[in-house]
């Protein structure tokens, strides 16, 4: 979810197990939706993105979920594996023509 | 695939320097974009360009300027370095295709200003 201050939201979780991270977004006339995954010492790579004519959308692992009418996001990884800790962006298309990040989300897979 | 590259990977300045942050990206893409990323404050919009010559002030603008005078670099500028622009900055692109708004980001640049 969205942090408060300077503190970044944490998610630890056991290898094998399915991860949940969830990001509130404010505006509910965005129609586009994307998550990011950020490992440690690189940029943001794209992970999976939904429009707001769907709310479900399935990759590979991973599923989004998209709730409008509380205006919630979340990202699912099943069976979480070493290689998906890094830091995880949720990002809303604004009125600007560009995207608008959350804060972030610290995803630590635990052996 | 897209490749976004960053001229420096760490970069230390000085108080008042000027310092030049250069983006290329090689899949002609119309739009750039720079960012500055903190910790708990994600990433902020600094400066975007949809074409050469042109340029829009993000979130946070002030202290900042850009240049794009080929399609496929973007410079960041930062006229007078000051403390608090020590900061990870990452460089993005993406077509302009209708309905795709997917960033690719280059792999950031460290800068630390004594």
């Amino acid at each position: 979810g969205e942090s408060v201050g300077l503190h970044l939201p944490t998610l630890s979780v056991q290898e094998g197990d399915n991860s949940i991270i969830n990001c509130a977004y404010s505006n509910s006339a965005s129609d586009y939706f994307i998550w990011y995954k950020q490992e440690s010492g690189k940029g943001p790579q794209f992970i999976i993105d939904i429009r707001s004519n769907m709310d479900k959308r399935q990759g590979q692992r991973v599923t989004v979920l998209l709730n409008k009418t509380v205006k919630h996001l979340s990202l699912q990884i099943a069976a979480t594996q070493p290689g998906d800790s890094a830091v995880y962006f949720c990002a809303e298309w604004g009125s600007q023509g560009n995207l608008i990040f959350g804060k972030g989300t610290k995803l630590s897979v635990k052996p | 695939d897209v490749k976004v590259t960053q001229s420096s990977r760490y970069l230390v300045k000085r108080t008042g320097e000027k310092v030049f942050l250069e983006c290329v990206q090689d899949m002609d893409h119309e739009n750039m974009f720079w960012y500055r990323q903190d910790p708990g404050l994600g990433l902020r919009l600094i400066y975007f360009s949809y074409d050469v010559k042109m340029k829009e002030k993000g979130d946070i603008p002030e202290g900042y300027s850009v240049s794009r005078e080929k399609k496929e670099r973007f410079s960041l500028i930062l006229e007078s370095a000051s403390t608090n622009q020590t900061s990870m900055y990452l460089c993005a692109s993406s077509p302009a295709l209708a309905g795709v708004y997917e960033q690719y980001f280059g792999p950031g640049t460290r800068l630390t200003v004594t």
